[in-house]
């Protein structure tokens, strides 16, 4: 089993609209989680941190469920900018070291 | 704002050629990875150097691969003898250290690498 995975998507919406997407992730130990939005052919950079409660960034919400092991991801109102793949991030913190091991990410493309 | 960069930018090298790719983390971070990304697949994992020594690595960072700090500002991957399938984008990061497991890693623009 893949250490995280992801919906590869294409998620393909018209602008305005709510998309949803979730990630599984294997390692029960993980300690955190993010959303990284990477655009074509740049560098990863971070969406939000996910707490185990739930919270929102303007119009994304992130929530982590640890029982059943998933993030999900919501965008509520849907710009055209938000076209980009959305890259699940899950951090495995041991002995002090912090590696992070990526979903393959999920695509959405915002139309007009 | 503080950034990791990386250079250069793209680096063209003939199969069994030594390349090193450079990356200055930002000054005050004490973690830092390199992670590579193959055109159309997933970001993977390479290695992580922390208290000027790897601290862990990954099944791909094998003999061929070496991390170096050189100097204050300085962290560098080498590849001693370029295969074609190590074409990548190679993707830098640093990370503070400090803030607990929710603080994020910061990534550089990356180094295209084709083996030709």
């Amino acid at each position: 089993r893949k250490e995280v995975e992801q919906d590869p998507g294409p998620f393909n919406v018209p602008e305005g609209a709510t998309v949803a997407f979730n990630c599984t992730y294997s390692n029960s130990a993980s300690q955190s989680f993010f959303w990284y939005r990477q655009d074509c052919r740049k560098e990863p950079k971070l969406l939000m941190s996910v707490y185990s409660s739930g919270n929102e960034d303007g119009r994304f919400t992130a929530q982590l469920n640890r029982a059943s092991q998933y993030i999900s991801l919501l965008i509520r109102d849907s710009k055209l900018s938000d076209s980009a793949t959305y890259l699940c991030v899950v951090n495995n913190y041991f002995s002090n070291d912090y590696k992070l091991s990526f979903g393959a990410g999920t695509t959405v493309t915002v139309r007009a | 704002e503080p950034e990791v960069t990386q250079t250069p930018s793209h680096q063209v090298t003939q199969m069994g050629q030594e390349v090193i790719l450079r990356c200055v983390p930002i000054s005050n971070h004490l973690y830092f990875y390199w992670y590579r990304q193959i055109l159309g697949q997933k970001v993977e994992f390479l290695v992580s150097f922390y208290n000027n020594e790897i601290s862990e690595k990954s099944e791909i960072f094998d003999d061929q691969f070496s991390v170096e700090r050189p100097d204050g500002s300085n962290f560098t991957l080498k590849i001693r003898s370029t295969k074609l399938e190590d074409s990548a984008m190679y993707f830098c990061a640093s990370s503070p250290g400090t803030g607990g497991v929710n603080t994020e890693a910061f990534f550089g623009q990356g180094t295209r690498l084709t083996v030709v």
